[in-house]
């Protein structure tokens, strides 16, 4: 399997522009999480879909931010607009509900709002 | 306070001694709990998860739980320089993939 794959590994955009980022989980995982990465707060939870169900997004910062399972292989976050604060590394991880708690981190986006 | 503490280091250990990182968590209804490793500019990895009081033997890796005091361990025997990493803790309240909740990590540095 190829793992976890995200696009784009980078992203550089100016404040206000919208922002998408993809993932697509490894075949077969059930449950799918973003991530978000900083310096200063570490790595937080945003949302997480079980089933491409959305089951928990009170770790999304705010309404510019929203999450999208359509399909057992596909999420978007979508930021928008986007702010300088925004700037992060976004993971995207899956897993199995009987790995319990073994997650597959994809790559990450790195994204940068100037 | 945070839900799961750590601190940050850098901690530094001599090649092929105990590496010692710790973690408190404050959900006492917590249940499972993980170690994961973090190269730079690279994604986390598991290395151990551990579930019940007491300790977790994985090669070089012991995982230490004790739920009365909160408090998680991860021991690294025999250090080596491809262990130079950032350890994040991570805590889920369930006992399945859900949830789970990540410390801010400490930098070990094993120097040869």
């Amino acid at each position: 399997d190829a793992g976890v794959i995200q696009s784009p590994r980078h992203e550089v955009t100016e404040m206000g522009q919208e922002v998408t980022l993809r993932c697509k989980p490894i075949s077969g995982h059930d449950y799918l999480f973003w991530y978000r990465q900083t310096m200063m707060r570490g790595l937080e939870l945003l949302i997480y879909f079980n089933n491409n169900v959305p089951i928990d997004d009170s770790g999304m910062p705010e309404d510019r931010f929203s999450a999208k399972m359509p399909n057992a292989s596909f999420s978007t976050l979508k930021i928008q607009p986007s702010e300088p604060r925004d700037s992060a590394v976004y993971f995207c991880a899956s897993s199995l509900v009987d790995r319990k708690g073994w997650m597959y981190f994809g790559p990450g986006t790195r994204l940068t709002v100037t | 306070q945070k839900e799961v503490e750590q601190n940050s280091g850098p901690l530094s250990v001599p090649e092929g001694a105990i590496a010692s990182l710790n973690c408190t968590y404050s959900d006492r209804g917590s249940q499972s709990f993980f170690w994961y490793r973090q190269y730079s500019g690279k994604s986390p990895e598991l290395i151990m998860f551990i579930y019940s009081n007491g300790d977790k033997e994985d090669g070089r890796f012991t995982a230490q739980l004790n739920k009365a005091s909160q408090y998680v361990s991860l021991l690294i025997r025999d250090s080596q320089p491809s262990d130079s990493a950032t350890y994040l803790c991570a805590v889920s309240r369930y006992s399945s993939a859900s949830k789970i909740i990540f410390g801010s990590g400490t930098r070990l540095s094993i120097r040869p």
